[in-house]
């Protein structure tokens, strides 16, 4: 079945250290984007990619990084910058008009 | 710029009543509309959707009419579950972004 998969569900981070949290989806879609969820809030764009070697800031892009080598990856870096970095973060994906979602990665900084 | 309004939260209800979630769009042109449902510890997933005005998409009960007079798709089910408690997301696509617009989200609980 195709899907997106991310992965750890759960990641634990020291302070000052770079975490790197992985999504892979099998759907053949071109765009993908990577959100952040907080306790009782909605979503905020981190950034997101169209198309492979390319990618835009969204709304809260600092302190985080991204790569897209390829179509069918989207990996997240979250670096020592992003000074409040616990959160659930979800990956997703489009083919246009919709997204479909990652089951999310909670990262807690220890 | 674009955005998306919900009703606020938390809402809750008895089971088997009448479900209401209000959503209204500001947009340019004529987005596409969505209805997203996320359960505890989970993604989003889709759960309905509307391409264009008066469509009405409708799955697992629930349903949802894009309104383009007053920029509405109020997303209803006539009886709920304790099965339907989650947080609910309206949405709207954004063609020449490429990416999607947010509410704030809905909590529904459903007490037996």
């Amino acid at each position: 079945d195709g899907g997106i998969t991310q992965s750890p569900k759960y990641l634990f981070r020291k302070e000052g250290q770079n975490v790197t949290l992985s999504c892979e989806q099998n759907l053949n879609h071109d765009a993908m984007y990577w959100y952040r969820q907080d306790p009782g809030q909605g979503l905020r764009l981190i950034y997101y990619s169209q198309i492979v070697n390319d990618f835009q800031k969204g709304d809260i892009a600092e302190g985080y990084s991204v790569s897209r080598e390829k179509k069918e990856s989207f990996p997240l870096t979250v670096t020592s910058a992003q000074k409040n970095p616990t959160a659930f973060y979800l990956c997703a994906s489009s083919i246009g008009r919709g997204y479909t979602f990652g089951s999310g990665t909670r990262l807690t900084v220890v | 710029g674009n955005s998306v309004t919900q009703m606020e939260g938390p809402v809750t209800l008895s089971e088997e009543a009448f479900l209401t979630i209000n959503c209204t769009y500001t947009a340019t042109g004529y987005p596409s509309l969505f209805w997203y449902v996320q359960y505890p510890g989970e993604g989003l997933q889709l759960l309905l959707k509307a391409t264009k005005a008066d469509d009405k998409g409708s799955n697992k009960g629930f349903e949802a009419t894009y309104r383009k007079e007053t920029t509405s798709f109020h997303l209803e089910k006539g009886s709920v579950q304790v099965s339907d408690s989650a947080v609910y997301f309206c949405a709207l696509w954004e063609t020449n972004a490429g990416k999607s617009t947010f509410g704030d989200g809905t909590t529904l609980t459903v007490k037996p």
